[in-house]
């Protein structure tokens, strides 16, 4: 079974950027989407988009849209997040994830999560 | 966005006892729904995906119940290392795909 390895924590400037990676480990990423959940410090899971690999077709959560972009290449080989016009309230850990139970696609059930990488955002 | 409300938001529970966290849709998200658990530092963990089917590899202490609005998830025979925190996820409606607010199971 794939895994997922996710690179490592960043320290950003307010109104920077930031983008992290998301790569298969073990294998090639399947046609299942690969998500991109968001965890501030002591908080419940937000999740903020998915990207087809192999097809680049992406969708967003509405309150992330005009802030993020997914983006795949090689293979694909790797897919990555960058969030845009960073705020203190930005900071968290930021996990990719995918659906490789086999299950329809819909069920969109995450078996397979990255460790996470973790974002602070200050000034 | 459909809202997902999980209730308790914390329990205290004795190891050996049955353990009971519900999930509320804000609408009828038929059997779109998993259960996660979350250990500080960790990934989540799928538990159970469409409301009641168990994860490869899962204990059988776990179990997943509901249809429409309302979910469960129970945990029938706490053991020490099912103290964590369990968050709903409804997949019905995407985007946004949403989870509950989690629940946090702790040692009584």
């Amino acid at each position: 079974q794939v895994q997922l390895v996710q690179s490592g924590a960043e320290v950003k400037k307010p109104g920077s950027s930031v983008r992290i990676s998301c790569k298969a480990s073990g294998g090639t990423f399947s046609d299942s989407a690969i998500n991109w959940v968001r965890q501030a410090p002591g908080q419940g899971l937000e999740w903020m988009g998915d990207i087809l690999p192999k097809l680049g077709s992406t969708s967003y959560a509405p309150k992330f849209l005009g802030r993020v972009t997914l983006t795949a290449d090689g293979s694909p080989t790797a897919v990555y997040m960058e969030l845009s016009s960073l705020k203190p309230e930005d900071t968290g850990v930021y996990f990719c994830a995918t659906d490789q139970t086999g299950t329809p696609a819909q069920y969109d059930a995450f078996d397979v999560w990255g460790q996470g990488t973790l974002v602070t955002v200050s000034s | 966005d459909v809202q997902m409300t999980q209730s308790p938001s914390s329990l205290s529970a004795y190891v050996g006892d049955r353990v009971t966290i519900t999930c509320r849709a804000s609408q009828s998200i038929s059997t779109f729904l998993n259960w996660y658990q979350q250990k500080p530092g960790e990934a989540p963990k799928l538990l159970i995906y469409a409301a009641s089917t168990l994860q490869s590899g899962v204990p059988s202490r776990f179990s997943g119940s509901g249809f429409g609005t309302d979910f469960t998830l129970t945990i029938s025979g706490l053991q020490p290392e099912d103290f964590a925190t369990y968050y709903c996820q409804q997949t019905f409606i995407n985007p946004p795909l949403t989870f509950g607010g989690g629940t946090r199971v702790e040692i009584k």
